[in-house]
């Protein structure tokens, strides 16, 4: 089992929907949890970190839910500039991140 | 303007050739990285530095060095040894080791023929 799985997608959704991401993890002493955007042939950029009582920035939202060891990213109001890849980030109990091969998200007009 | 910079965007070179590939950040960070990336593959830890004169391999140093003589600094150095060098090679930075938020540069595309 992979430390950190996420579904490849693509995810095709229209400009306006919202859509959804999980990312499950293995370790159940993984402490710290992050959403990375990726675009094509670029560096990934934080979108946020995933706090416990989750936390929401503008159109998005994180979720943690440990006793399930997942993470979820929901976009709302999907934007054609929200296409892009989505990465799951996780610390386990050593001083590395651990990255998620990524979500691609295409929104359509 | 504080940031992490890559050069160059773009490198090409003979297989059996070594190359070193820049990177700086002007953020003050202690903790910098490098990671490689694949196609279709997450990224994938080379080496990580902690603090000044101290670095550690990460999941994937076989064919690579890197050096951190000063705190703005952490070049890496594919060599001849590396199998498969041709890759997105990414450095990154945070605050201190230890699952802070990582900030990336733009990368190094790295074509070995």
């Amino acid at each position: 089992r992979k430390e950190v799985e996420q579904d490849p997608g693509p995810f095709n959704v229209p400009e306006g929907a919202t859509v959804a991401f999980n990312c499950t993890y293995s370790n159940s002493a993984s402490q710290s949890f992050f959403w990375y955007r990726q675009d094509c042939r670029k560096e990934p950029k934080l979108l946020m970190s995933v706090y416990s009582s989750g936390n929401e920035d503008g159109r998005f939202t994180a979720q943690l839910n440990r006793a399930s060891q997942y993470i979820s990213l929901l976009i709302r109001d999907s934007k054609l500039s929200d296409s892009a890849t989505y990465l799951c980030v996780v610390k386990f109990n050593t001083d590395k991140l651990i990255f998620g091969t990524g979500t691609r998200l295409q929104v359509f007009p | 303007d504080g940031g992490i910079t890559q050069s160059p965007k773009y490198l090409f070179r003979k297989e059996g050739q070594n190359v070193t590939l820049s990177c700086e950040q002007n953020l003050n960070h202690d903790a910098m990285y490098w990671y490689r990336q694949d196609p279709g593959q997450g990224l994938r830890l080379i080496y990580y530095s902690q603090i000044v004169n101290d670095f550690q391999k990460g999941d994937i140093a076989e064919g690579y060095s890197v050096s951190r003589e000063k705190k703005e600094s952490f070049p890496l150095t594919v060599t001849s040894a590396q199998k498969n060098p041709t890759a997105f090679y990414l450095c990154a930075s945070s605050v201190l080791a230890g699952g802070y938020e990582q900030y990336f540069g733009p990368g190094t595309r790295l074509t070995v023929t």
